[in-house]
């Protein structure tokens, strides 16, 4: 079975643009969330997604927003984007949604970069 | 969001057992205390969690102590492949929707 699928895994951006990345939960996964990777420092939260409603958010700018689709799959966008924005951007799904006994399965995360 | 605090570092020997300690002095009755580990370039990958009884699983033990204020991971056979970022993280049982990591141990394993 497929596992988490993100694209793209790496793109470039310029600062005040802005970036819609995408993620594929595992099959029957109805739970996606997304988390930033600073370089050398641990993934912080963004958002969870769980039945198309937002169940959770971190402490991001409002230029984050995010959705999730029938089919679950999720899109996160970044308007306005700064040189900070820069990081690897992971996408988990998971099978619940709220309760905290499961696993998260993670996607290779897309790299963005921005100058 | 409760904390928890790892070692920077640690070093261990191929085949030989490693012991990564976590400290979570302030964790509540609800939360659970789950591991993930991040190799190089990929995502983090869930290890193993437990509540208040040791647990085992394929890929690992943890031993959590009696007053659940420090938990240990145990690999029992390092191997190269274990060489990673090890997270200890605190859940809370009911409305644990989010991981809250820390910066992690990094495990090196020499051969």
């Amino acid at each position: 079975d497929a596992g988490v699928t993100q694209s793209p895994t790496h793109l470039i951006k310029t600062r005040g643009q802005q970036v819609t990345l995408r993620c594929s939960p595992i099959s029957g996964h109805k739970s996606v969330s997304w988390y930033q990777q600073v370089l050398g420092q641990g993934p912080q939260f963004i958002f969870q997604y769980y039945e198309k409603e937002e169940r959770g958010r971190g402490n991001f700018p409002d230029r984050f927003s995010a959705r999730q689709f029938p089919n679950y799959s999720s899109e996160l966008n970044v308007n306005a984007l700064l040189l900070g924005d820069s990081a690897l951007y992971l996408c988990a799904s998971s099978f619940e949604g709220a309760r905290a006994t499961g696993e998260l399965f993670f996607g290779e995360g897309s790299r963005l970069t921005v100058l | 969001d409760a904390k928890t605090t790892q070692p920077n570092s640690m070093e261990s020997n191929e085949e030989e057992p490693v012991h990564l300690p976590c400290n979570h002095s302030t964790i509540s009755g609800t939360d659970y205390i789950h591991w993930y580990r991040q190799l190089p370039s990929q995502g983090p990958e869930y290890v193993i969690h437990g509540l208040t009884s040791n647990v085992n699983n394929r890929m690992a033990s943890l031993a959590i102590a009696e007053d659940r204020k420090s938990s240990t991971l145990i690999l029992h056979r390092a191997t190269l492949r274990d060489a990673a970022v090890y997270y200890c993280i605190l859940r809370d049982g009911e409305y644990g929707n989010k991981l809250v990591f820390g910066a992690g141990t990094i495990l090196r394993v020499k051969s």
